[in-house]
């Protein structure tokens, strides 16, 4: 099936460093790619959703300045936390569309825990 | 806004059946999913319902009534590994397919 590798699966940053995560579809090729934040014992909350060669549709409340997303080819799509926060801290999960899956077509990366200190 | 509710926790038995219940109320509806995730792990694919109806799938089954709403995940024969955090999600027409996910619903198996 379907794979989604997310790396790192986890990070520690200093307070106003900047952090990359990385979304990659290993055997197919996502044209959407959507990022999702999850706090403790909390529900996915999406972030953004990334199309491939244009810009990313972020969600109400989502910084796009603070959140950049890049989706530059088919297979990779990366979320960078710019000078991060210790309330930036959560785990981030990706999610890829592979449209040749129809309806069932949502694959989750890994995801990533970042800790701010 | 988009409401996606279910119950925090529940606790069922080894062996038992459980049922768990998601309402929602958004803007658009076009397919409901159940995933199943492990603490700090990905979200699992278990069942996706676009039509009313059942859909049964192994010790896993799902129900969806469009007119009210309502979505259930039914777990039988419950075991151990099945303590997990539930979550339905809903898929939204237009909007690039996204899926808006529930409050998440832990479940805790006991011996």
């Amino acid at each position: 099936g379907a794979v989604v590798s997310q790396h790192p699966s986890w990070v520690i940053c200093k307070s106003g460093t900047s952090v990359k995560i990385e979304c990659r579809s290993l055997d197919f090729q996502a044209t959407t790619m959507f990022w999702y934040r999850q706090f403790p014992k909390q529900s996915l909350m999406l972030m953004a959703t990334s199309n491939e060669g244009s810009k990313a549709t972020y969600e109400q409340g989502v910084e796009k300045d603070k959140f950049l997303i890049n989706h530059a080819s088919l297979t990779l799509s990366t979320l960078t936390v710019t000078s991060a926060h210790p309330e930036d801290s959560s785990f981030y999960i990706c999610s890829a569309r592979d449209i040749g899956e129809g309806v069932y077509g949502y694959t989750f990366g890994s995801g990533t825990r970042l800790t701010v200190v | 806004g988009q409401n996606i509710d279910q119950p925090t926790e529940m606790t069922a038995t080894e062996g038992a059946i459980v049922q768990i219940n998601c309402t929602y109320q958004t803007s658009g509806f076009n397919g409901l999913f159940w995933y199943q995730q492990h603490a700090g792990e990905a979200p699992t694919f278990l069942s996706y319902n676009v039509l009313d109806g059942l859909e049964e799938k192994g010790r896993f089954s799902s129900f969806l009534s469009r007119s009210k709403g309502y979505s259930y995940l039914l777990l039988k024969e419950l075991q151990m590994k099945d303590s997990a955090s539930y979550l339905c999600a809903v898929k939204l027409t237009g909007g690039g397919n996204k899926l808006t996910f529930g409050t998440g619903t832990q479940l805790k198996v006991e011996l």
